[in-house]
């Protein structure tokens, strides 16, 4: 079965601090893929990236950093030097490779408020 | 633009009525789905449907019904059935090739009266 633990239920940090959320999943594929959905308090979820199982290459997009760790099972994700336009909840999520609708079985997402 | 509608944005039951929360999307995406989230919690999938005319239950699926009658449009019904409908209600859309992200709707707040 599959599952996505985000033990950090709340993070707060001072603007331009570097913060980083954790994601730990299980699953018994050995081909998934792992998504970061960031939620502002407008509601809607902003997809932030997605990274195949087979692909361990860390990832940088300007502020944004993800490492993806198999011998873990961890997808992290850094802000660098956060701003207050990064206070959101961040969820990790997980899907099976699959050629049709892919479910996504989502952590319970973590809180970042970031303090100016 | 392209993108997913979602409406209303807040919606009230009363005690053993039906509402109907609507969800059209222009991206031209054959699958669609339906989570809830609750506080504190992650969404779960209520329902998702691959193409016209099917759909298939998701964790969360009692009291709650859909149909995919046209591409563009994935409404859900939520029943008298459903004891405690009040959540947040996300539709999302993807293609089906090559595990694509899903795009989200601005999401419906329902409550209960």
């Amino acid at each position: 079965a599959q599952k996505v633990t985000q033990a950090q239920t709340e993070i707060s940090v001072v603007e331009k601090e570097d913060v980083t959320l954790d994601c730990v999943y299980e699953t018994r594929d050995t081909t998934y893929y792992l998504f970061w959905y960031k939620q502002p308090p407008s509601g809607e979820l902003v997809f932030l990236i997605r990274r195949n199982s087979f692909d361990e290459q860390n990832e940088i997009s300007g502020r944004y950093s993800w490492n993806f760790q198999k011998s873990t099972s961890s997808f992290n994700f850094t802000i660098t030097a956060s701003q207050v336009v990064d206070s959101a909840v961040y969820f990790c999520a997980l899907s099976e490779a699959f050629v049709g609708a892919n479910n996504l079985f989502f952590g319970t997402g973590t809180r970042l408020t970031v303090i100016p | 633009d392209g993108g997913i509608t979602q409406s209303p944005k807040y919606l009230f039951r009363k005690e053993g009525q039906n509402v109907t929360l609507s969800c059209e999307q222009n991206l031209n995406h054959d699958a669609m789905y339906w989570y809830r989230q609750d506080p504190g919690q992650g969404l779960r999938l209520i329902y998702y449907s691959q193409i016209v005319n099917d759909f298939q239950k998701g964790d969360i699926a009692e009291g709650y019904s859909v149909s995919r009658e046209k591409k563009e449009s994935f409404p859900l019904t939520v029943t008298s059935a459903q004891k405690n409908p009040t959540a947040f209600y996300l539709c999302a859309s993807s293609s089906i090739t090559g595990n694509q992200p899903q795009h989200f709707g601005d999401g419906t707040r329902l409550s209960i009266l």
